[in-house]
């Protein structure tokens, strides 16, 4: 089946830095990704669809000047945490859809993010 | 918002017993997954039913879906203490848009 990888698994930052999480669609080609975030014994929320080529959007209550998302490939969507604070901790998890498949979505194992 | 709403939130049983697990949804969809996530885990894909399918099987899992009520359940025969999970469903809308989760079901499995 199709794999979709993420990277980092894990990252600790400190407040006010930033930190770049990347998803890779590894077999197929991905015109659309999508980004969500999971807080502890929570669901996975939307965060934004990211389509190759154009600017991502975001869905509501989401910042986008603080979750910057790239989609420049069509394998390739990075999201980009802007001077993190403790309470963006969370987990991301990417997913990516393969238009030659039925639009069937695929998605990372996820990269837990730590902000100290 | 089409995202769906699961039933009931937490749930323990004894290992052999069977688990049944409902989602309710909005607006109409093109299909409807199943994903189980261990603690602290990513997510795996148990099984994808589409609109204009009742139900579906693989292995010790059932997955029923009923269009007209706009739910679907899960059902986990014979349960097994590695069941112990949480368990979401996710919809897709009919424009393929974006997979919008459900709150989820904690599974308890006892041995």
């Amino acid at each position: 089946g199709a794999v979709v990888s993420q990277h980092p698994s894990w990252v600790i930052c400190k407040s006010g830095t930033s930190v770049k999480i990347e998803c890779r669609s590894l077999d197929f080609q991905a015109t659309t990704m999508f980004w969500y975030r999971q807080f502890p014994k929570q669901s996975l929320m939307l965060m934004a669809t990211s389509n190759e080529g154009s600017k991502a959007t975001y869905e509501q209550g989401v910042e986008k000047d603080k979750f910057l998302i790239n989609h420049a490939s069509l394998t390739l969507s990075t999201l980009t945490v802007t001077s993190a604070h403790p309470e963006d901790s969370s987990f991301y998890i990417c997913s990516a859809r393969d238009a030659a498949d039925g639009g069937e979505q695929y998605f990372g194992p996820g990269t837990r993010l730590t902000v100290t | 918002s089409q995202q769906g709403e699961e039933d009931p939130q937490a749930l323990s049983i004894q290992e052999g017993e069977n688990a049944t697990m409902n989602c309710s949804y909005k607006t109409s969809i093109n299909n409807l997954q199943w994903y189980r996530q261990n603690s602290g885990r990513g997510l795996v894909h148990l099984i994808l039913i589409r609109s204009n399918e009742r139900e579906k099987h693989s292995g010790r899992l059932r997955v029923t879906l009923d269009t007209s009520k706009k739910s679907s359940s899960l059902l986990i025969t014979a349960s097994r203490a590695a069941d112990t999970a949480s368990y979401f469903c996710a919809t897709d809308g009919t424009s393929y848009d974006k997979v919008i989760f459900g709150p989820g079901t904690s599974l308890s499995v006892i041995p």
